[in-house]
């Protein structure tokens, strides 16, 4: 069964630190991997994708990383802000034939000054 | 601005009483799902569109009618509402063709609740 998983459920940190969250996949067959972030409330952003071949890809502060052949992707979070506090869902997405979206439940991330 | 916009924001209703939740894509998206998200579970989709006229069930459509008579619009239906549909909903769409990554733009949500 197509399943994504993450972890962990929560995670609190202190403002300034660096933290990494988890998803793994039994997504097959796989097109990409997206990390959204969705803020208390509101509707979830995308902010980064990976393909099949991509290993890493960074926007600002936001690293995510893919191992397609042990189905793990993480997104790493550098110099935490108060801002940075939501839920971070990981979403696989199947390729053109099938089109689904399968979704994590997220990591509730919660930054603290 | 490129936005999905949702309809209500927020509402509350009685049991039995029918209500659509409106959702409108400015973007010419082929794709178009409902979502609900409650605490612990995650987003769960209701149903999904690939293009117009073209609808299926998602993991959790009882309950929960939809139709795409345009491309752009998305309604979702609560034919007989129940307090277990009290939920946040969520709209989103993407583009499908042309090598695109399909990215889900999210609408905003919609609160419900059901007395």
């Amino acid at each position: 069964k197509n399943q994504v998983e993450q972890s962990p459920q929560s995670l609190i940190i202190l403002e300034g630190k660096n933290c990494t969250l988890q998803c793994n996949y039994t997504v097959s067959p796989f097109s990409n991997l997206r990390w959204y972030k969705q803020d208390t409330g509101r509707g979830p952003v995308s902010l980064t994708i990976m393909t099949f071949s991509e290993n890493t890809k960074s926007n600002g502060r936001y690293t995510a990383t893919l191992d397609a052949d042990t189905k793990q992707s993480s997104l790493h979070i550098t110099a935490s802000q108060l801002s940075d506090s939501a839920s971070y869902i990981c979403v696989v997405r199947t390729p053109s034939g099938t089109y689904k979206y399968i979704f994590g439940t997220g990591t509730r991330l919660k930054v603290l000054a | 601005e490129a936005q999905v916009t949702q309809n209500p924001r927020y509402l509350i209703t009685v049991t039995g009483k029918k209500l659509t939740v409106t959702c409108s894509q400015n973007m010419n998206h082929e794709y178009m799902s409902w979502y609900r998200q409650d605490p612990g579970l995650g987003l769960r989709q209701i149903y999904y569109s690939m293009n117009v006229e073209v609808t299926d069930k998602g993991d959790v459509p009882e309950g929960y009618k939809v139709s795409r008579k345009e491309k752009r619009n998305f309604p979702l239906i609560l034919e007989s509402p129940s307090p277990n549909q009290t939920s946040l909903y969520f709209c989103a769409s993407s583009l499908m063709a042309g090598g695109n990554t399909g990215e889900l733009f999210f609408g905003e949500g919609s609160r419900l609740t059901v007395l």
